[in-house]
């Protein structure tokens, strides 16, 4: 079954740090671009950033560019996400999400279940 | 940065078809995709590329790009429609992903 499973969330104090996770099966994960999307209680989705499938293609969103820094393993078929200097703002689910296109600049075609992170003193 | 815009929510009764724009500058220019998202679950894309529904959407699911305003048509609506729809593009000046702000769709 192709398959993402999202972990690594949980409470942060502002100015912490946290490492997301994101395990692919299914699927052979070095063809994909992968990005990460995040949710804020009771709003819109808002696209964090993607990683093209040999990581020679890397965007933040303005939000969080030099507080995050999404990587990737594909011996483990993992997707991360480690974000520092957190701020409530990016208190959200956080979902993985496939990108068929090498390049990072398409659909998103399989979610993960999402994670959530709080930020909060 | 480019801006989508959405309608907050549109109200559609069963049976009837639901449509829900997206409007951006050029739009037409761009590659439009759609996602459905029910509550407490994670997106699902109905419509990708403009037009396309992969394999699993309902025929009911169609969508169109033109001008300044990409649509996605839900024909003959079902209960199990109802959902916030967001449309997502790709920002080449940026490089970044865009979305819209959802849309709320209501089966009334």
């Amino acid at each position: 079954e192709v398959q993402l499973v999202d972990s690594g969330g949980g409470q942060v104090k502002p100015g912490g740090s946290l490492r997301l996770s994101c395990a692919a099966s299914g699927f052979t994960f070095s063809s994909y671009s992968f990005n990460w999307v995040r949710q804020a209680p009771g709003k819109g989705l808002e696209w964090v950033a993607c990683i093209s499938s040999r990581s020679s293609y890397i965007y933040y969103a303005d939000s969080v560019k030099g507080r995050f820094t999404i990587s990737r393993d594909n011996a483990k078929k993992s997707l991360f996400l480690q974000m520092n200097s957190l701020r409530a703002e990016d208190t959200a689910v956080y979902y993985c999400a496939r990108d068929p296109a090498a390049a990072g600049r398409g659909a998103f075609d399989i979610w993960g279940q999402g994670t959530m992170v709080t930020v909060s003193p | 940065s480019y801006v989508l815009t959405q309608p907050p929510s549109v109200s559609v009764a069963p049976g009837k078809t639901a449509r829900i724009t997206c409007g951006g500058n050029n739009m037409g220019t761009k590659s439009v995709h759609w996602y459905q998202q029910k509550p407490g679950q994670a997106p699902v894309v109905v419509i990708y590329y403009d037009s396309d529904r992969p394999s699993g959407i309902p025929e009911r699911f169609s969508g169109s790009n033109s001008g300044n305003t990409a649509t996605l048509t839900i024909s003959r609506v079902e209960a199990g429609d109802e959902a916030d729809y967001y449309c997502q593009v790709w920002d080449s000046s940026s490089d970044h992903q865009v979305f819209g702000g959802g849309t709320k769709l209501t089966v009334l």
